[in-house]
């Protein structure tokens, strides 16, 4: 299985400030033959279901404010919050789709500084 | 509008059985793989499972830690996807959701229902 290691465990950001996030998997999700990555980020508030943020590592799903952006390839990624909002208070989660089964990170719990 | 919704947990006592339901609206169901994924109290997300639609002869597959005693089926009649429990553990304990997969990943998630697994 694929394994997923998300740092750090939680971090505290000022309102207005970035706040970064990584995602390591234990080899590469990287599809050579469309040069996609098999990656997507989740951010879960409490008491409600996990929201798809982005997949393909750096596609942003319909009505994502842009202040969401993920990057890397291969097996290291981020996600990073640009200028970071009292609703963004959350727990977000990367997970690889590269090969079954489905595996998530551990969740970086993201505060209020 | 998108929508699943899971009932049928509750309590259960080690070794007993459930069955979880999850409804589906919104969309043409019968064209989608779903998945369970389960999150214990307090952890993280594992996925549990999955099904494939009719295209790909409904196969599921599942997580190596429900393997042979948990599976999943779907009535595409009735817009529903389930997922049968049995020989629960205690660890079994969390709550289930049910997504809609596309293209990889989950793209709707219903709000979950708890399952525990107590003496």
């Amino acid at each position: 299985d694929i394994v997923m290691t998300q740092s750090p465990d939680s971090l505290a950001v000022s309102l207005g400030e970035r706040a970064t996030i990584n995602c390591m998997s234990s080899q590469s999700v990287l599809y050579s033959s469309n040069n996609k990555n098999y990656l997507a980020w989740y951010q879960q508030k409490p008491g409600q279901p996990p929201k798809l943020l982005i997949s393909w590592a750096s596609t942003r799903e319909s009505g994502v404010p842009d202040r969401f952006s993920g990057g890397g390839s291969g097996t290291d990624f981020t996600l990073t919050i640009s200028s970071l909002q009292a609703e963004d208070v959350a727990v977000y989660y990367c997970q690889q789709y590269y090969s079954p089964p489905l595996t998530f990170g551990g969740g970086t719990k993201v505060e209020l500084k | 509008e998108v929508q699943l919704v899971e009932s049928g947990g509750g309590l259960v006592q080690p070794g007993g059985s459930l069955r979880l339901s999850c409804a589906a609206s919104g969309f043409t169901f019968s064209d989608h793989y779903m998945d369970w994924v389960r999150q214990a109290p307090g952890k993280g997300l594992e996925w549990v499972g999955r099904s494939r639609n009719k295209a790909q002869n409904y196969i599921t597959e599942y997580a190596a830690s429900v393997k042979g005693r948990f599976t999943i089926s779907r009535d595409d009649s009735k817009n529903s996807l389930y997922l049968q429990m049995n020989s629960l553990k205690t660890e079994d304990t969390a709550m289930y959701y049910c997504a809609r997969w596309i293209e990889g990943r989950c793209d709707y998630w219903g709000q979950g229902t708890l399952v525990t697994v107590s003496s």
